[in-house]
């Protein structure tokens, strides 16, 4: 069953402007943990920023954050302040207790049009 | 600190060899995944390991594939024999063991079979 679910294959967005990736997510177990990752055309995958699922508070890190929806199960990255650089792959990725391994979405390829 | 490490970066070998690819986790990090990327099938995992222990091993694709974790900072993934579509990007990532911990990726291992 498909537990990761990233319905953007891709997005522009202009240079300076935000841009909400989309994800959700389908599990059972209570705790469980989101993962953003980003993967540049030099191939490397990076970690962007993770949530929990018993964190009060949506996730920021620095330009990124994360819009947690528990209800709607949904857990999009929001990019403020695109740059170009921000222009790649980006993968939603779930852990849950019941496994220690990452599930991945099948990515969205963001592009920042200058 | 060294992330984790991979070798080689750059593999082509011919159909019928075999490929042993190779990895070093961070030092402390007691989980070790190895993930097979291609452009059809995203990024899949293969095996993981806690604490050099195989958990799970159901996404190794067939008999051809092994991995091994002799001690905490080495570990394996071996192709015997190789064939062209076995062609992909290789990741290994380490973590501790938890939902709420990243998994940290090397820079992958681009393996071409001819």
């Amino acid at each position: 069953a498909q537990k990761i679910t990233q319905t953007q294959p891709g997005m522009f967005v202009q240079e300076k402007e935000a841009v909400t990736l989309d994800c959700t997510y389908d599990t059972s177990d209570p705790s469980y943990g989101l993962f953003w990752y980003k993967q540049p055309s030099s191939g490397e995958m990076i970690f962007l920023i993770y949530q929990g699922s018993y964190d009060q508070q949506n996730a920021t890190e620095g330009r990124y954050s994360l819009n947690f929806q528990k209800a709607r199960k949904s857990a999009n990255l929001v990019i403020s302040a695109s740059q170009l650089g921000d222009s790649a792959m980006y993968f939603c990725a779930m852990r849950d207790s019941g496994a220690n391994n990452l599930f991945f979405g099948t990515g969205t390829r963001l592009t920042v049009i200058p | 600190d060294a992330g984790v490490i991979q070798s080689p970066r750059h593999e082509v070998t011919e159909m019928g060899q075999e490929v042993t690819l190779r990895c070093k986790p961070i030092s402390g990090h007691n989980s070790l995944f190895w993930y097979r990327q291609t452009m059809m099938r995203g990024l899949e995992l293969l095996i993981y390991f806690n604490n050099n222990v195989p958990i799970d091993d159901s996404g190794m694709p067939e008999d051809r594939f092994s991995a091994k974790m002799p001690n905490a900072s080495f570990s394996t993934l071996k192709i015997q024999p190789s064939e062209p579509r076995d062609s992909a990007v290789y990741f290994c990532a380490s973590s501790l063991k938890g939902s709420y911990n990243e998994q940290f990726f090397g820079p992958g291992t681009r393996l071409t079979v001819l």
